[in-house]
C-alpha cells in the first residue's frame, strides 16, 4: 500500500535554481494539497485541488505553481528558488474536504 | 475566514501523566470537521479523529480521548497515562468552506514531551 509518495526526500537548491517536487497517490482521492510545514508556524496551506484539472491557491501560493493533470499526480514547482523557501513541503491526499487527509513523508527542502 | 488556534506551544509531562491539548476554532460555517494529527520525531503526519459539527459526543480510544464542545469552539484532546510514544507533535485542524471549494486550516501545533 504506497499511499501518498513523494519525492524526493531531501534537495539542495541554489537561489535562482528551479525544481519540481513530485507527489503521487494511488488511493483515487479527488482532493490533493501541498502544505509547507515551518518551525513554530504549523503547516501552511500552498495549494490544492479537488480534482484532474482544478487546482486553487492556499494561503501561501507566491513563488509555486502546480499543475494537476490526472488524478493521481500533483506536483509542485519552485521556479525561481528563495531562501525564504527553505522548508519541509508536504503533499496529502484525501477522498473529499471532509475526510481525513493521508500525507506523504515530506521534502526537506534548502535553498541556499 | 476560518482559524484554529493551538496556544499552548510545548507542554511536558512526566510518564504516566494526564495531559489535555487545547484547541480553539473559529468560523462561520454551520457545517464543518475538525480533526486531530499526530506527528511523531520520524516526521510523518498521522490522521488521530475527525468530528463533524452536529455530533458533540465525546468520543474514547483506548488512552486518547476528545472533548468537543460548540458553545465554546474547542475540539480538546487528552491523554490519559501518558507514554513516551505519545511524545510528538499535535495538530487541530479545521475543514469549511470560507470561500470556493472546501478548505482545511492547521494550528500551529503542540510540542509535547513525555518524561521517562
Amino acid at each position: 500500500n504506497a499511499g501518498v509518495t513523494q519525492t524526493p526526500k531531501f534537495r539542495i537548491l541554489k537561489i535562482g535554481q528551479s525544481m519540481t517536487l513530485q507527489c503521487t497517490q494511488d488511493m483515487n482521492h479527488n482532493y490533493m494539497y501541498w502544505y509547507r510545514q515551518d518551525p513554530g508556524m504549523g503547516l501552511k496551506l500552498i495549494y490544492y485541488s479537488v480534482g484532474a484539472g482544478i487546482t486553487d491557491k492556499g494561503e501561501v501560493p507566491n513563488g509555486y505553481n502546480v499543475s494537476r493533470s490526472t488524478t493521481e499526480d500533483f506536483p509542485l514547482r519552485l521556479e525561481l528558488a528563495a531562501p525564504s523557501q527553505t522548508s519541509v513541503y508536504f503533499c496529502a491526499s484525501s477522498y473529499d474536504g471532509n475526510t481525513e487527509a493521508f500525507f506523504g513523508q515530506g521534502t526537506r527542502l534548502t535553498v541556499v | 475566514a476560518q482559524k484554529v488556534t493551538q496556544a499552548q506551544t510545548e507542554i511536558s509531562v512526566v510518564e504516566k501523566e494526564d495531559v489535555t491539548l487545547d484547541c480553539v476554532y473559529e468560523t462561520r460555517d454551520t457545517t464543518y470537521y475538525l480533526f486531530w494529527y499526530k506527528q511523531p520525531p520520524s516526521g510523518e503526519l498521522v490522521f488521530l479523529i475527525r468530528r463533524n459539527s452536529f455530533d458533540e459526543q465525546n468520543e474514547i480510544s483506548g488512552r486518547y480521548s476528545w472533548n468537543f464542545q460548540k458553545s465554546t469552539s474547542s475540539f480538546n484532546f487528552t491523554i490519559t497515562a501518558s507514554q513516551v510514544v505519545d511524545s510528538a507533535v499535535y495538530f487541530c485542524a479545521l475543514s469549511g468552506l470560507p470561500g470556493g471549494y472546501q478548505k482545511v486550516t492547521f494550528g500551529i501545533g503542540t510540542k509535547l514531551q513525555v518524561i521517562p
